[in-house]
């Protein structure tokens, strides 16, 4: 069964601190693995999009990681600020990067505190 | 330049009333998908289009239609709501399939009594 997993599903660090989150799926085949950033009441806004070859790409201070081999990608975020706390969520795209065959996982709540 | 706009923002209903979300966006994008997103769940795809005037059935279609009459409009339709289907639906476009993102709006939360 396809699948995306997300962990941890909360996390809460103090203003300034990195920290990673990780999206581990079964989605197969793979096409291209997306991380997205939803604030509260708002819909999700792009940050990365990474295919099979790629196993870094930043945003700013958003950088996401792959491995393809063990099916696992992460999502760093440095230096992280107020506007940080939002739930991040893991997509995976399958069967040749149809964007109806997106797998979204469940996300990540992030809540950064002064 | 809007992006994506869904109206409304937020509709209560009674079990049995009908209503119509509106989804339009201003990029001329090609595609068009309605999702909705339940607590502890990621979005599930409900219906989409690769074009104007055509749709096609997502993963959880039971219950919603859908109209693409004009390009940048897509419109989904509850012809009978039951609780089931209390959600807060969001609205995307894309350009083209592949490695394009999904632009969404900010989501219509619809409560069925």
């Amino acid at each position: 069964k396809n699948q995306v997993e997300q962990s941890p599903q909360s996390l809460i660090i103090l203003e300034g601190k990195n920290c990673t989150l990780q999206c581990n799926y079964t989605v197969s085949p793979f096409s291209n693995l997306r991380w997205y950033k939803q604030d509260t009441e708002r819909g999700p806004v792009s940050l990365t999009i990474m295919t099979f070859s790629e196993n870094t790409k930043s945003n700013g201070r958003y950088t996401a990681t792959l491995d393809a081999d063990t099916k696992q990608s992460s999502l760093h975020i440095t230096a992280s600020q107020l506007s940080d706390s939002a739930s991040y969520i893991c997509v995976v795209s399958g069967f040749g990067g149809a964007t109806n065959k997106l797998i979204f996982g469940t996300g990540t709540l992030l809540a950064v505190q002064p | 330049n809007a992006g994506v706009t869904q109206t409304p923002k937020f509709r209560v209903l009674k079990t049995g009333q009908s209503m119509t979300l509106l989804c339009a966006q201003d990029m001329n994008h090609e595609y068009m998908y309605w999702y909705r997103q339940d607590p502890g769940m990621g979005l599930r795809l409900i219906h989409y289009s690769v074009g104007e005037g055509t749709t096609a059935k997502g993963e959880v279609p039971d219950g919603y239609n859908v109209s693409r009459l004009k390009k940048q409009n897509f419109l989904l339709g509850l012809e009978s709501a039951a609780p089931s289907q209390t959600s807060v639906y969001f609205c995307a476009s894309t350009l083209q399939q592949g490695l394009q993102p999904q632009h969404f709006g900010d989501g219509t939360r619809l409560s069925i009594l």
